[in-house]
C-alpha cells in the first residue's frame, strides 16, 4: 500500500500552460506539504496545510495555488508555467507538524 | 535562518566498509532531526527520526547520533552493501515557528561491490 501517492509521476508541458499535480495520503495524517527540489537537488518547502488550513506559504509565485479538499488530499495547481518551474515536486504528510514526515515519489515537471 | 550542511557531498566506499555521513546545522533550537534516503528518480524514504531530547537512534545497520548543542548529527551505516548506494538527506525541524523541515543537500553514496 502506497502511503503518500502523487500523480502524475512525470509531466512535460509547454510554457504558458496550466497544470495540476495531485497528492493523496492514506496514513490518517492531518498535515500535508509541498516541497520543491531544484536542479541542484536542494529541497525547499512551498506550502503546508493542517486540517485543510494553510499554515505555511513560502515566497512562491502566486501562479502556484494549493488546494486541500480534505485532510487526505493536497493538490498543487500551477498557472502560466515557466521554464524555471522545471523541478521535482514532492508531497509529504505527517501527524501534526512535528512528527516523522513521509514523502511521495515525486513529480518531475519539465517545462519546454 | 536555519542552514543545514552535509559533508562530504559525495563518497565512494568498497562493500563492507562502514559509512559515516555528517550533518551540521546552524541553529540548535530544533525539535527533531530526520534522516532520509533518496534513490535516483525516486522519492524520499524516512530512515530515522531523532527527537531533540535523544542522543541516538538505531535501526538495523543504521545508527544516527545527535549533538544538539554543537549542531551536529552523524549517520553510521555498518558493513555497507551495494544496495546502500543512494543520496542521504538530513533535515531538521525548528522548535519555534511553523513546521517546515530544513534540508541539507545530501550525501551521495556509492558502495562499490
Amino acid at each position: 500500500d502506497t502511503a503518500v501517492s502523487q500523480t502524475p509521476k512525470y509531466l512535460v508541458t509547454q510554457m504558458g500552460n496550466d497544470k495540476s499535480i495531485k497528492c493523496e495520503q492514506n496514513l490518517g495524517h492531518d498535515t500535508m506539504y509541498w516541497y520543491k527540489q531544484d536542479s541542484k537537488k536542494f529541497l525547499k518547502i512551498m506550502f503546508s496545510y493542517n486540517n485543510k488550513e494553510l499554515i505555511i506559504n513560502e515566497t512562491v509565485p502566486n501562479r502556484f495555488s494549493p488546494k486541500s479538499p480534505d485532510k487526505a488530499h493536497l493538490n498543487l495547481h500551477i498557472n502560466s508555467l515557466e521554464l524555471g518551474d522545471s523541478a521535482v515536486y514532492f508531497c509529504a504528510s505527517s501527524r501534526g507538524g512535528r512528527t516523522e514526515a513521509f514523502f511521495g515519489q515525486g513529480t518531475r515537471l519539465t517545462v519546454v | 535562518k536555519q542552514e543545514v550542511t552535509q559533508i562530504p557531498a559525495a563518497l565512494s566506499v568498497p562493500e563492507g566498509e562502514n559509512l559515516v555521513l555528517n550533518c551540521s546545522f546552524t541553529d540548535s533550537a530544533i525539535y527533531n532531526l530526520q534522516w532520509f534516503r533518496q534513490d535516483p528518480g525516486k522519492g524520499l524514504t524516512s530512515l530515522l527520526l531523532i527527537q531533540s531530547s535523544q542522543r541516538e537512534q538505531t535501526s538495523g545497520r543504521l545508527n544516527a547520533s545527535l549533538d544538539k548543542s554543537s549542531g551536529r548529527s552523524t549517520l553510521y551505516i555498518a558493513a555497507s552493501q551495494p544496495g546502500d548506494s543512494a543520496t542521504y538527506l538530513c533535515a531538521v525541524r525548528p522548535t519555534y515557528g511553523n513546521n517546515r523541515l530544513a534540508f541539507g543537500k545530501g550525501n551521495q553514496v556509492v558502495v562499490i561491490p
